[in-house]
């Protein structure tokens, strides 16, 4: 099956400071991806669509200048947040979807990223 | 938000079929039904979708009424490795999934 990484696996880095993660589709090209963001005992959240070569699409509540996403390729896109503060800790997951959309059409999920802002 | 309402939790013996009910009473007809499971701590996991007709693969089965207001995803012979957290999503806008609160399942030796 289609198989998405993410790097890195878990970071714990200062307030203040920037954190890139990286979401990377490896057997396929993926038009679009998706980040989502995950509390302890919550469900998953979905904060951006990424399309390559344009601008991403953020869900309502989410700060893109906080969140800024890039999606060079059809194989790569990054999620980076900026100035991290201790609310920023989460897990963050990205996901692909195999061709541009449409209903029937799944998403896979990376293995997800641990962020602890100290 | 997504539009479907599942059991918070359930308990399931080893060895035995688990089934997950999802309730999806205003899906439209063109909304997918999607079931995903997360492990602790990994992304979400691929298990089954479908439209109208009830579908089988080698994880699972899926079942969805006539009507569609609802389906029940089913685990023929549950393991402890199927404890997870089961989502239940209709796909109602166009290329997105939206996560509700989903059902533990705790399989139980």
């Amino acid at each position: 099956g289609a198989v998405v990484s993410q790097h890195p696996s878990r970071v714990i880095c200062k307030s203040g400071t920037s954190v890139k993660i990286e979401c990377r589709s490896l057997d396929f090209q993926a038009t679009t991806m998706f980040w989502y963001r995950q509390f302890p005992k919550q469900s998953l959240m979905l904060m951006a669509t990424s399309n390559e070569g344009s601008k991403a699409t953020y869900e309502q509540g989410v700060e893109k200048d906080k969140f800024l996403i890039n999606h060079a390729s059809l194989t790569l896109s990054t999620l980076t947040v900026t100035s991290a503060h201790p609310e920023d800790s989460s897990f963050y997951i990205c996901s692909a979807s195999l061709a541009q959309g449409g209903f029937n059409n799944e998403q896979f999920f990376g293995p997800g990223t641990r962020l602890t802002v100290l | 938000d997504a539009k479907t309402t599942q059991p918070p939790s359930m308990d399931c013996a080893e060895g035995r079929a688990a089934n997950l009910p999802c309730n999806h009473s205003t899906i439209s007809g063109n909304e997918y039904v999607y079931w995903y499971r997360q492990i602790h701590s990994q992304g979400p996991q691929y298990i089954i979708h479908g439209l109208k007709n009830n579908e089988t693969n080698e994880m699972a089965s899926l079942i969805i009424t006539e009507d569609r207001k609802s389906s029940t995803l089913i685990l023929p012979h549950a393991t402890l490795r199927d404890t997870a957290v089961y989502y239940c999503i209709a796909r109602y806008n166009f290329n997105k999934f939206y996560f509700g609160s989903g059902t533990k399942l705790n399989v139980k030796p």
